[in-house]
């Protein structure tokens, strides 16, 4: 079955104490991306990749870091997690500008 | 980044009452696509639209893209309960950079 797994799906952390969200799809898509979303705000871009070793700033990169050593995985990491932060993350895969594939999400909350 | 525009942000309609979603832009888009939302989940793609003034439909839905290529709708014919949900638009761009609509939240009142 084609999807996008992302873990965990909940979590609730400390400010300042480093974590990282895994995200893996199984399409052998090139393009993956991480995304916030917040009520009233939408969806937003936080980092995209084009491929293995190629990734780029979205539209609210800061606070976050992102790998991508391998074409199926693309972990989100928060070096220093800080309470704005909060919010509910989505990883994606697409194959060009096709439709994107979305991961089941992960509410985190940095109190 | 780019800006689009989606109206109204939240509707309530009585079950069986057609409800529509505009997605607006100040500049052309390359493509735009539909995603849906069910509550507690995440974004679902409905369909892309690429050519000037492209209709198409899905079962009850459909889909607009407008000749001047900076606007869209989405439209759903007499809603039923599982249309539930948030719908977003987005203008997708090679290199996989996404622009999300705000998205339109849509209750049915059964």
């Amino acid at each position: 079955e084609a999807q996008v797994t992302q873990n965990p799906r909940y979590l609730i952390t400390v400010t300042g104490k480093k974590l990282t969200v895994t995200c893996s799809q199984n399409m052998n898509h090139e393009y993956m991306s991480w995304y916030r979303q917040d009520p009233g705000l939408g969806l937003r871009q936080i980092y995209y990749s084009m491929n293995v070793e190629v990734t780029d700033k979205g539209d609210v990169p800061e606070g976050y870091k992102v790998s991508r050593k391998e074409k199926r995985n693309f972990p989100l990491i928060l070096e220093s997690p800080s309470p704005n932060q909060t919010s509910l993350y989505f990883c994606a895969s697409s194959r060009g500008t096709e439709g994107a594939f979305f991961g089941q999400g992960t509410r985190l909350t940095v109190v | 980044g780019q800006q689009v525009m989606q109206i109204p942000q939240y509707q309530h309609v009585q079950e069986g009452e057609d409800f529509t979603t505009y997605c607006n832009s100040s500049t052309t888009l390359s493509n735009i696509q539909w995603y849906k939302q069910r509550p507690g989940g995440h974004p679902v793609f409905l369909i892309q639209l690429v050519k000037s003034g492209e209709v198409k439909k899905q079962k009850r839905l459909t889909f607009q893209f407008g000749e001047a290529k900076k606007n869209s709708s989405l439209h759903i014919t007499a809603t039923q309960t599982t249309d539930v949900g948030t719908y977003f638009c987005a203008e997708g761009l090679f290199g996989n950079q996404f622009y999300f609509g705000t998205g339109t939240s849509l209750t049915v009142i059964p």
